[in-house]
């Protein structure tokens, strides 16, 4: 089975602007979580999607949002792009929202 | 509170040793995760622990649930240089009801050949 697929790999923006990456899941898998990884605050849980439906949230603001499509495949975007969001963004796929299956990231760069 | 404590932060060791590293909590969880991380990677899931006292092993990996379901710890034998990364643990709080897991902020081992 292919693993956990994100686009793009490495992104570069300008402060305030918005930005939207992508997340294939295992095939199979209907749950899509979403981290951002820090050298200071580590993995830290921004949403999980499941069947369409948001189904937990982490404390992030406004800014930070997702969605899900009906093949699983999900979204997320973040808007009025800060200096702090610089990070690693994860998406992770799981059958069961349990065992969690990570993709390679995308590195965000805010400058 | 959820919080996992990993320890320790870093570790040098040299090829050949084992490792011991732990995680604990003040409270309870269901579920223990252990992954590791490669630069530039995501996390790839090692080991999965669903019950208390559970032993696996995956490899010269092996991790165990502890009895009180606030720990878990993980062990490498005979280290080899492909071993260097961050080990992450993870868990699945009992209290809260929702299904968002917990992550420590990771041991960091080095292994000089």
């Amino acid at each position: 089975k292919a693993g956990v697929t994100q686009t793009p790999r490495y992104l570069i923006k300008t402060r305030g602007q918005q930005v939207t990456l992508s997340c294939s899941p295992i095939s199979g898998h209907r749950s899509v979580s979403w981290y951002q990884q820090t050298p200071g605050q580590g993995l830290q849980f921004l949403f999980e999607y499941f069947s369409e439906t948001q189904r937990n949230k982490g404390n992030f603001p406004g800014r930070f949002s997702g969605r899900q499509f009906s093949n699983s495949r999900s979204e997320m975007n973040v808007s009025t792009l800060e200096l702090g969001d610089s990070a690693l963004y994860l998406c992770a796929s799981s059958w069961t929202g349990t065992e969690q299956y990570f993709g390679p990231g995308t590195r965000l760069t805010v400058t | 509170g959820q919080q996992l404590n990993q320890s320790p932060q870093s570790m040098f060791i040299q090829e050949g040793e084992d490792v011991s590293m732990n995680c604990t909590s003040s409270s309870i969880f269901n579920t223990w995760l252990w992954y590791k991380q490669d630069p530039g990677e995501g996390p790839v899931l090692l080991i999965a622990l669903y019950k208390a006292g559970e032993l696996t092993s995956n490899g010269r990996l092996t991790a165990q649930f502890g009895i009180t379901r606030k720990d878990s710890f993980l062990n490498i034998s005979a280290s080899i240089p492909s071993d260097v990364g961050i080990y992450f643990c993870a868990g699945l709080p009992e209290q809260g009801g929702s299904e968002k897991l917990v992550f420590g902020k990771g041991t960091k081992l080095t292994v000089n050949p």
